[in-house]
């Protein structure tokens, strides 16, 4: 069962435009983080946003939770060639005791030069 | 170097062969994980071990088995591999539950 899913599937947009990424879970969480995978290889930690935060910056990225609504969303400003990647959200879980990530199913994201 | 290695990083292997996929971590954390990626899909947890002598089943563990080595070394075993196994696997460590994961670079396991 998965706890956070990503809309839209997929993204394509313009070399300098914006992309937004949305992700809404099921079950209360402690924080929710988003991670960018490049075709086929690791995924990277980008940013972790605690539930009693509202908004988070680093760089062009910038997430916003909204707990009462189970959503957050992902905002790269300017996009870039290079920001071309998958980009999962991954909320906290209590199973069995103890914490895991569950992973959302990922936004497919193309930045066109 | 790479934080967390996995080897090897491809793999072609045939039903019912043994394989293991190895993985080293030198972020010191205590816990490791192994996910497996299908296309199109999320990561979903294999197994974890929150350390050398704590190992745990995640949410698709059957056709699966771990063992901790060390600290710092956790491999995966599929006992006798079978065609849906066919995956990219991840290596993952951290210091909780809840925080910041360190994946490693995958393997791309394929099984005729």
């Amino acid at each position: 069962s998965q706890q956070g899913e990503e809309d839209p599937q997929a993204l394509s947009i313009q070399e300098g435009e914006n992309a937004t990424m949305n992700c809404s879970y099921k079950t209360s969480i402690n924080n929710l983080q988003w991670y960018r995978q490049n075709s086929g290889r690791g995924l990277v930690h980008l940013i972790l946003i605690r539930s009693n935060e509202r908004e988070k910056h680093s760089g062009r990225l910038r997430v916003t939770l909204d707990t009462s609504k189970k959503s957050s969303s992902l905002l790269i400003t300017a996009s870039r060639a290079a920001d071309t990647a998958s980009y999962f959200c991954a909320t906290d879980a209590l199973l069995d005791s103890s914490y895991k990530l569950i992973f959302g199913s990922g936004t497919r994201l193309l930045v066109r030069p | 170097d790479a934080d967390v290695t996995q080897t090897p990083r491809n793999r072609i292997t045939k039903t019912g062969k043994r394989i293991m996929l190895e993985c080293s971590q030198t972020k010191g954390h205590d816990r490791m994980y192994w996910y497996r990626q299908d296309p199109g899909l999320g990561l979903r947890l294999i197994y974890y071990s929150f350390d050398v002598k704590d190992i745990n089943k995640g949410e698709i563990s059957d056709g699966y088995s771990v063992s901790r080595q060390a600290q710092a070394k956790f491999s995966l075993s599929l006992e006798s591999a079978i065609p849906n196994q066919t995956a990219l696997y991840f290596c993952a460590t951290g210091p909780g539950g809840m925080d910041e994961q360190y994946f490693g670079p995958g393997t791309r396991l394929t099984v005729t």
